[in-house]
């Protein structure tokens, strides 16, 4: 399955509200989490099932969609936020990766 | 708190073979409550699942890797390994080691860089 994100890049504020998309190639039901991953860290679980928030996830992040349309949204972007942004998907072997939002500080 | 940390060479020359183990604290790969995977980071392909191992020591590869690929598990030492064999330079690349496959990877090694070069 494969998982295309846009955009690829994005230039916001701090403040702003932003929102990425990833698609998959087929329908995928929920099986869909997010990842932020800052320079030299491994990546970070954020959402899991589409909209569910991991634990300790501030809340400002949130995540929707269902089939093969899925968005991220992040309502008031805070300093740490600008980050490299991953969906990825739980339906099927092998598992996949979108190739990333770079979020860049405007 | 379960943590994760891949360690072996940084440097392997082509054709021979990349190994690398991930040794978990803080929690028991003999469980059962998850699988085991590997996956990696390059610059060319983004992020790629290696494939995982669980506990019993059933796996499954990724078909992109699957004929290089082997997975081991050793409960005594709480620890998994990678072995891919006959590595050229598309296979440099970041490995981590994390917690998941059925379930979202909601732990992750710090990664290894590992370069194949003569």
């Amino acid at each position: 399955i494969q998982l295309t994100q846009s955009p690829s890049f994005l230039s916001a504020s701090v403040g702003d509200r932003v929102t990425i998309t990833c698609r998959a190639s087929q329908a995928i039901s929920t099986y869909l989490a997010w990842y932020q991953q800052k320079p030299g860290k491994a990546p970070n679980l954020l959402i899991y099932a589409a909209s569910t928030l991991e634990s300790g996830v501030p809340s400002r992040f949130s995540g929707s969609g269902f089939g093969t349309e899925f968005t991220l949204t992040i309502s008031s972007l805070q300093p740490e936020d600008f980050a490299t942004y991953y969906c990825q998907q739980l339906n099927s072997f092998p598992r996949t990766f979108g190739q990333g939002t770079k979020l860049e500080i405007k | 708190q379960v943590q994760l940390q891949e360690s072996g060479p940084g440097l392997v020359k082509p054709s021979q073979t990349l190994s690398l183990t991930c040794t978990v604290s803080g929690g028991s790969i003999s469980s059962g409550d998850y699988y085991w995977s590997w996956i990696r980071q390059s610059p060319e392909k983004g992020l790629e699942w290696i494939g995982y191992i669980y506990y019993s020591g059933a796996t499954y590869y990724n078909p992109s890797l699957k004929t290089r690929l082997s997975l081991s598990v050793d409960t005594s030492k709480n620890q998994y390994s990678l072995k891919l064999n006959s590595v050229t330079a598309a296979d440099t690349a970041v490995y981590y080691c994390a917690r998941g496959a059925d379930q979202p990877f909601d732990r992750w090694g710090q990664g290894t860089l590992v370069t194949v070069s003569s």
